[in-house]
């Protein structure tokens, strides 16, 4: 199974500061089809999971530009440009590219 | 608007079984992958199984190979989960999601498994 890591666990940060949080992935998740299906999720207190970014950097339909997301091979990135405190949450890298699909252990970003 | 709503969960000894329902609206489901992804209580997401469109390929994760079956009824627009055997373990949120990649989640339902 590929293991996917994620640094740091935890994130303080300042409203309207940067944050970042790396995602490793144990394996290449380059797919035989040419496509890299590394996705990163939001969860909210109290709120299922949401869809945030897929393929490494394509932001889904409705998710502010402050999100963006890089990366390639086994290592990624999501960044948050100015936080908001509507962006407290776990944020979750997932892999799709080889079965079974597996999670990150989750980075907690909360308000200092 | 894309709308997941699980049901079916609740209390069981362990050994027994339930049957979790998702039944889906606002897209073309038969167009659609549908997964079960679920969080134990403080945990992490966790992928359970994924089917394809017409049902004809299912992936599980080896924890509940044997034990947990995903099925779909296309003409209902719904996915299911039925699950056997179940252990303390499998205590969770059940989330039934849209597509491999779980681009859309449901509210999710409660399975907690105690004697």
């Amino acid at each position: 199974d590929i293991v996917m890591t994620q640094t740091p666990l935890s994130s303080p940060v300042t409203l309207g500061q940067p944050a970042s949080i790396s995602c490793r992935s144990s394996q290449s998740l380059v797919h035989s089809d040419g496509n890299t299906y590394l996705s990163w999720l939001q969860q909210r207190p109290g709120q299922p999971p949401r869809f945030l970014i897929y393929k490494i950097s394509n932001r889904f339909s409705g998710v502010p530009d402050r999100f963006s997301g890089s990366g390639a091979g086994t290592d990624f990135t999501l960044k948050i440009s100015r936080v908001e405190g509507e962006d407290v949450g776990v944020y979750y890298c997932m892999q799709a590219t080889q079965l079974p699909f597996t999670f990150g252990p989750g980075t907690k970003v909360e308000i200092k | 608007e894309v709308q997941l709503v699980e049901s079916g969960g609740g209390l069981v000894l362990p050994g027994e079984s339930l049957r979790l329902s998702c039944s889906a609206s606002g897209f073309t489901f038969t167009s659609s992958w549908m997964s079960w992804v679920r969080q134990a209580p403080g945990k992490g997401l966790e992928w359970v199984a994924s089917i394809k469109q017409d049902g004809s390929e299912k992936n599980y994760v080896d924890s509940v190979k044997g034990r947990f079956t995903i099925s779909r009824d296309n003409a209902k627009n719904s996915v299911y989960l039925q699950m056997n055997s179940l252990r303390a373990e499998d205590t969770a949120v059940y989330y039934c999601a849209k597509d491999q990649r779980c681009s859309y989640w449901g509210q999710g339902t409660r399975v907690t498994v105690s004697s």
